[in-house]
């Protein structure tokens, strides 16, 4: 495998399910990140993790849990969602590096996305 | 407000035409980003540009840097219905990478 793989690709889920998104990126990257994209709306950024810790984290609804177990894998920890959690959800991986107290971050790589479907 | 704005938001051409999307801001980025995305997948990585008025060519296409480096312009020469897909643009500043909405293509054959 190459650059950045998702899985599923694709998900249907109740509202009382729990289920897992998977991303893994074989770039040797240090920083990985999760967005959300609904139709008609620009990227959303959901969440950062640099050096596997979580940086940012844009007010996401708890219903969504990220965790990074290593430098390469990011996971999405999907429960209770509502149908407006339909979207695609896309991982992104990129080499950030720091400058003194300044983190720069560099382009970054998506993998193919979730298509997820909350009924 | 987007801290990326994209025009046109749709652009629907007939096939062998030229067109020119474009990316503006009001901040100045480090470097930035054009991706092509298709529907169902994620964005891929066209090109990146990191230094005021700089000129990259990628076959039929032309990215161009600004030279204050807040805007960036892409073309394409004698576009094919392949060409298709959504654009984003993505500027980096520092530590964040902020995206446009994006320019539809649709290329007719």
């Amino acid at each position: 495998e190459t650059g950045v793989t998702q899985t599923p690709r694709h998900l249907v889920m109740g509202m009382t399910n729990k289920k897992s998104l998977k991303c893994e990126q074989h770039l040797g990257h240090n920083a990985m990140y999760w967005y959300k994209q609904s139709a008609k709306k620009p990227l959303e950024l959901m969440f950062v993790y640099n050096f596997k810790e979580q940086t940012e984290n844009n007010s996401v609804p708890s219903r969504f849990s990220p965790e990074c177990p290593n430098s390469s894998h990011l996971f999405l920890h999907l429960h209770t969602l509502q149908p407006e959690d339909s979207a695609l959800y896309l991982c992104a991986s990129s080499q950030d590096f720091a400058s003194g107290d300044t983190l720069f971050t560099d382009t970054q790589y998506f993998g193919p996305g979730t298509r997820l479907t909350v009924l | 407000t987007q801290l990326l704005e994209q025009s046109p938001q749709f652009l629907s051409i007939q096939e062998g035409e030229n067109l020119t999307v474009y990316c503006n801001s009001s901040s100045v980025f480090s470097s930035l980003q054009w991706y092509r995305q298709e529907p169902g997948e994620g964005p891929v990585l066209l090109v990146t540009v990191v230094t005021g008025g700089e000129v990259k060519k990628l076959k039929r296409l032309t990215f161009q840097f600004g030279d204050a480096r807040k805007d960036s312009s892409l073309h394409i020469t004698a576009a094919q219905p392949g060409d298709t897909g959504l654009y984003l643009c993505g500027g980096s500043n520092d530590y964040k990478l902020s995206f446009g909405a994006g320019t539809t293509v649709t290329v007719r054959a």
